[in-house]
């Protein structure tokens, strides 16, 4: 079986400052990692992800995420935050050992960034 | 990437009607899938769908409430046969994308009054 947990319903942030969105996962083998953004009205749109390599990620609009295995964390970072930024943020974990081709999605994170 | 045509946008729909919410990818993929989202909440997936086969349901969601079909391999559709206000929600459809992961249609609105 595999799962998410967000934690935090809602992250407050000053714009500027950097922000942590935080994630931890649960699978029987290796992890796929996933961020996606959710505007209002709008679909979800990717940010990164993790499949092998690198433990630190680079994905879209400045964002990155560490991959901690040791603690099963995949928390999602920004060095400066922006008013734009604000959104619902949602990690999805899936299976890589060959198990089940279906991300299981967090509950979702709002994310505020006040001017 | 993907890229998914998703229609209607949005719907106000009467109670006992039903809706048809259609997807459109613009390359073949093998499995598709439908989510249902409450406003503000996370992802509920509702079915996978494999082009030839029938869909394969999650629990909680049974066909006759939720048909969908997928006659070729870039488009599908769901329907909502029988809405109540308690469907009111985003549906949502996606497709595995090699590049990204997972790319997501711009979602329905669905309202049922």
């Amino acid at each position: 079986a595999q799962s998410v947990a967000q934690p935090e319903d809602q992250v407050n942030v000053a714009e500027g400052n950097p922000l942590t969105v935080k994630c931890t996962y649960s699978v029987s083998g290796n992890p796929y990692l996933f961020w996606y953004v959710q505007y209002p009205n709008r679909g979800l749109q990717f940010l990164l992800k993790y499949i092998t390599g690198d433990n630190l990620v680079k994905g879209s609009y400045g964002f990155e995420a560490e991959f901690n295995k040791s603690q099963t964390s995949f928390h999602l970072k920004k060095p400066s935050a922006l008013v734009s930024d604000s959104a619902l943020y949602f990690c999805a974990v899936r299976d890589a050992s060959g198990g089940s081709y279906i991300p299981t999605f967090g509950r979702g994170t709002s994310l505020i960034v006040h001017p | 990437s993907a890229v998914i045509s998703q229609k209607p946008s949005r719907d106000i729909c009467q109670r006992g009607t039903s809706l048809t919410i259609q997807c459109q990818v613009d390359s073949q993929v093998t499995m598709m899938f439908w989510y249902r989202q409450q406003p503000g909440q996370s992802l509920t997936l509702i079915a996978t769908a494999n082009q030839g086969s029938e869909a394969t349901y999650e629990s909680g969601f049974v066909i006759d409430k939720f048909p969908i079909s997928r006659p070729n391999l870039t488009f599908s559709t769901l329907t909502v046969s029988n809405m109540s206000p308690e469907d009111s929600s985003i549906y949502l459809c996606s497709v595995e994308d090699e590049g990204l992961g997972y790319t997501f249609g711009s979602g329905t609105r669905l309202t049922v009054v």
